[in-house]
This record gives structure tokens, C-alpha cells and sequence, in this order.
């Protein structure tokens, strides 16, 4: 089993449209997670890092279950802007782990007109 | 206050020859980290180094592969030998703190390609 896996799509949605990821983690002792996007060849970028309370920032919102080890990302009325590859990326605090980043295989979206 | 730098950021090497990638940090961060994105696949974490320290490098091939972050200068990755399967993007991350609660910046990458 991988230890973080995602769906990996593609989601093709018009402008406008909500769309949710799924993320699932195997390691209960991972401490830290985060969202990630990465545009087509270039570098990851932050999106958001999820906490166990939720949290939102604009037309995002990302959800942590730890009893489950699931995390999820909601985008509302998505922009083409926001078409990209989304990463779940997990963080685990253990021995000399601290700093290691796990990720997802990513789901692709695309918003089409 | 420049990102991550990293250079090359494409490299051409022929099977059996070297490849040395460079990585310089964010001013003030000491702590780099290593991750390799092989075609179609997701990053996968190489090594976290600090200033002259390896800290972990569980994510790094056995062989022909090392880094180093000396007191002065950029972290290099090197690949001894290249094979053709070490054609992949090659991120560097940096953070200001260790940990796993500090976020990473990520460099734009090295694409090496072994013909």
C-alpha cells in the first residue's frame, strides 16, 4: 500500500464547478499535511496546510480526519487558473524523519470554459 | 529575497559520465532537502541534509549516488555513472527550521536527461 494515495483523475470541470480530492495516508504517526500544486514541468508550490479543525483560505478549503487518515481539498467556482496537478503531501516526525515530506501521486484538474 | 536556486536547469550526460546538481537555499535557511521525480510519477524524498551534516538519506539509491552540503557553498547532488533510468527532475527544497511543521520551498528543478 502506498503511503499516501490520491486519485488520480483527471477531473475536467467547466469554470465555475466545485470539485473535492481525496487523499488517504497509511502512517497514523504522520504529524504534519499540506496541499501542494504543481503546473505542468515546474516546481511544487503550497497551496494550503490542513489542520485537524479545517481551515479555508478563499475558494479553498481543506479537511483533516486523522481518525481516518484522510484529507481532503474543496475548490469552489473554479478558475482555469486552477487547472494544475494537486498533491497531498504528508509530513512525519520520527527519529531522523523530521522534514521528510511524503507525497501523493497527484490528481490532475483541468477547468475548461 | 531570491527563492531556491538550483542549476543547471537541464542537463544533457551520456551513460557512465557525472552529474552534479546544484542547489542553493533561501538566505537564512540551513536546511535542504533532496526530492527526485521520475517520468509520471510522483517526488520522492532523497535526503535532508543541514550545513555539513547528512541528517537522513533513506530515500537515496545505495550506489553511485551522494550529497553534501558543505559550510560554504550550495548543497550537490552527485550521480556517479549515470543510467539511463536517472533521467528525472531533480527538486531541491529549503526550510528555515528542522522539522516537519516548517513548510519547504521548492526550487524550479533540474531535468536531467541521460542519452
Amino acid at each position: 500500500r502506498k503511503e499516501v494515495e490520491q486519485d488520480p483523475g483527471p477531473f475536467n470541470v467547466p469554470e465555475g464547478a466545485t470539485v473535492a480530492f481525496n487523499c488517504t495516508y497509511s502512517n497514523s504517526a504522520s504529524q504534519s499535511f499540506f496541499w501542494y500544486r504543481q503546473d505542468c514541468r515546474k516546481e511544487p508550490k503550497l497551496l494550503m496546510s490542513v489542520y485537524s479543525s479545517g481551515n479555508e483560505d478563499g475558494r479553498f478549503t481543506a479537511q483533516l480526519n486523522r481518525a481516518s487518515q484522510y484529507i481532503s481539498l474543496l475548490i469552489r467556482d473554479s478558475k482555469l487558473s486552477d487547472s494544475a496537478t494537486y498533491l497531498c503531501v504528508v509530513g512525519y516526525a520520527g527519529g531522523t524523519s523530521y522534514g521528510k515530506l511524503t507525497f501523493g501521486q497527484g490528481t490532475i484538474l483541468t477547468v475548461h470554459p | 529575497n531570491a527563492g531556491v536556486m538550483q542549476n543547471p536547469r537541464h542537463l544533457v550526460r551520456r551513460r557512465g559520465q557525472e552529474a552534479r546538481l546544484r542547489c542553493s537555499p533561501m538566505k537564512g535557511h540551513s536546511h535542504v532537502y533532496w526530492y527526485r521525480q521520475l517520468p509520471e510519477e510522483g517526488l520522492k524524498f532523497m535526503v535532508y541534509l543541514q550545513k555539513e551534516n547528512i541528517i537522513d538519506e533513506s530515500g537515496m539509491p545505495k550506489e553511485r549516488f551522494s550529497a553534501e552540503f558543505p559550510k560554504e557553498g550550495p548543497s550537490i547532488l552527485r550521480i556517479q555513472q549515470v543510467v539511463r533510468g536517472d533521467s528525472a527532475a531533480y527538486f531541491c527544497a529549503s526550510s528555515p527550521r528542522r522539522g516537519e511543521d516548517y513548510e519547504q520551498y521548492f526550487g524550479p528543478g533540474t531535468r536531467l536527461t541521460v542519452t
